[in-house]
């Protein structure tokens, strides 16, 4: 099966850019996500990448996909406060009639003022 | 569309008290997939339907039980609560990426 790690804790200033870094296991993860919570909230998808591919670029985000080290990263530009939340990376493999979602710990990202 | 619907938002069960967890897709999705969610954890899947009529276990099944009703339904039963099943419980289905619901806070006292 799949594990999934991240990092517990980011603070940025606002302004500033944030990486948020993530590292899988299993190699057949084909759809790898990145899913925002805020407080008291449900999840909510930020962007995904498959893996035949290196990097996505959607507005202030870009996904960056190391296949050979197994990392994936979440890079958001000019940070605000209101980026402020918990993001979790996923994986799933691509085979299955259900592809089963794999979650990190999740990453506390603190933008300060 | 709603996506993803859950009912309750808020539950205080007694230990030992049952209840179900109502989950409901309007995307015509055929996963769906019931996760909990503690502190530090992330989240980790209890059961999952791949379609309707079918239901797997997943990470953490134990004290659960779950039903795909139709395609649109698919519920979570705690039989007998215990105070480890306090969590937030998120339901999703699967299309293209995946959508959640907007969870349950259950507290088991």
């Amino acid at each position: 099966g799949e594990d999934v790690e991240q990092s517990l804790f980011l603070s940025v200033r606002e302004g500033d850019s944030s990486v948020i870094n993530c590292t899988y296991t299993d190699s057949s993860s084909t759809y790898l996500y990145w899913y925002k919570q805020e407080p008291g909230a449900g999840l909510q998808l930020l962007t995904y990448i498959f893996s035949n591919m290196d990097m996505k670029q959607d507005q202030r985000l870009t996904v960056l996909l190391n296949k050979k080290d197994k990392h994936l990263s979440l890079r958001i530009a000019d940070t605000q406060t209101g980026d402020s939340a918990i993001y979790f990376c996923a994986g799933a493999p691509s085979s299955g009639s259900a592809r089963q979602l794999t979650f990190g710990s999740g990453t506390q990202l603190t933008v300060l003022p | 569309n709603a996506g993803v619907t859950q009912t309750p938002k808020f539950q205080v069960l007694k230990t030992g008290q049952s209840m179900t967890l109502q989950c409901a897709q309007d995307m015509n999705h055929n996963s769906m997939y019931w996760y909990r969610q503690d502190p530090g954890m992330g989240l980790r899947l209890i059961y999952y339907s791949a379609s309707e009529g079918t239901t797997d276990k997943g990470e953490v099944p134990n004290g659960y039980n779950v039903s795909r009703l139709n395609k649109r339904e698919f519920s979570l039963r705690l039989e007998s609560a215990a105070p480890s099943q306090t969590s937030v419980y998120f339901c999703a289905s699967q299309g293209e990426g995946y959508t959640f619901g907007s969870g349950t806070r259950l507290t088991v006292v």
